[in-house]
């Protein structure tokens, strides 16, 4: 199985403020087919995770252009650009180029 | 819009089979194919793993560590899918979530998820 490291595991930020998390996987995410599957996901307190981000660093449709992804290979990172009182929550990443699919164990994004 | 809602029952006994359907709401199973209908769950030990998924063709794919007792089916008269677990133990007691997966956008693409169900296994 693809192991998804991320880090840090808790990131206080102050309100409008930049947020950085990374995400490192034990192998390439580069599927057969072209492309790499990384995606990123917000799970607010209390709610189901979100999609944020797929193929590293494609918003999904309503997301703020304050979210934003990179990387590539093994090393991916989310950053927000200004952190709001809503982003607070736990963030993952996840990948879907190999079965199975696997998550990392979460960033939580807090205010300072 | 296209909504999924999980059901079934909260606890369930060791040994026993997990028993749940994702009902979609707003949109068809089947519609164009171009969909993965996913279970996914959630517990504070392991975090977020992921289960399964099925095509509306029937077509599954499993986590090998779960595959022994896993099945995913899909009802497209009833527009739902169900997860079945069975033999199961306190390790998986989770929050478990249906999800879709937008095939022609990206195979990492889970757009839409249920507000989730906590399943407790314990006698």
């Amino acid at each position: 199985d693809i192991v998804m490291t991320q880090t840090p595991l808790s990131s206080p930020v102050a309100l409008g403020q930049p947020a950085s998390i990374s995400c490192r996987s034990s192998q390439s995410l580069v599927h057969t087919d072209g492309n790499t599957y990384l995606s990123w996901l917000q799970q607010r307190p209390g709610q189901p995770p979100r999609l944020l981000i797929y193929k590293i660093s494609n918003r999904f449709s309503g997301v703020p252009d304050r979210f934003s992804g990179s990387g590539a290979g093994t090393d991916f990172t989310l950053k927000i650009s200004r952190v709001e009182a809503e982003d607070v929550g736990v963030y993952y990443c996840m990948q879907a180029t190999q079965f199975p699919l696997t998550f990392g164990g979460g960033t939580k994004v807090e205010i300072k | 819009q296209v909504q999924l809602q999980e059901s079934g029952p909260g606890l369930v006994k060791p040994s026993q089979t997990l028993s749940l359907t994702c009902t979609v709401s707003g949109g068809s199973i089947s519609s164009g194919g171009d969909y993965y209908w996913s279970w996914i769950r959630q517990s504070p030990g392991k975090g977020l793993e992921w289960i399964g998924y099925i095509y509306y063709s029937g077509s599954t794919y499993y986590n090998p560590s779960l595959k022994s007792r896993v099945t995913i089916s899909v009802d497209t008269s009833r527009n739902q899918f169900s997860l079945n677990l069975s033999s199961v133990t306190a390790a998986d007691t989770a929050v478990y979530y249906c999800a879709r997966v937008d095939i022609p956008v990206a195979l990492d693409a889970f757009d839409i998820w249920g507000q989730g169900t906590m399943v407790t296994v314990s006698s």
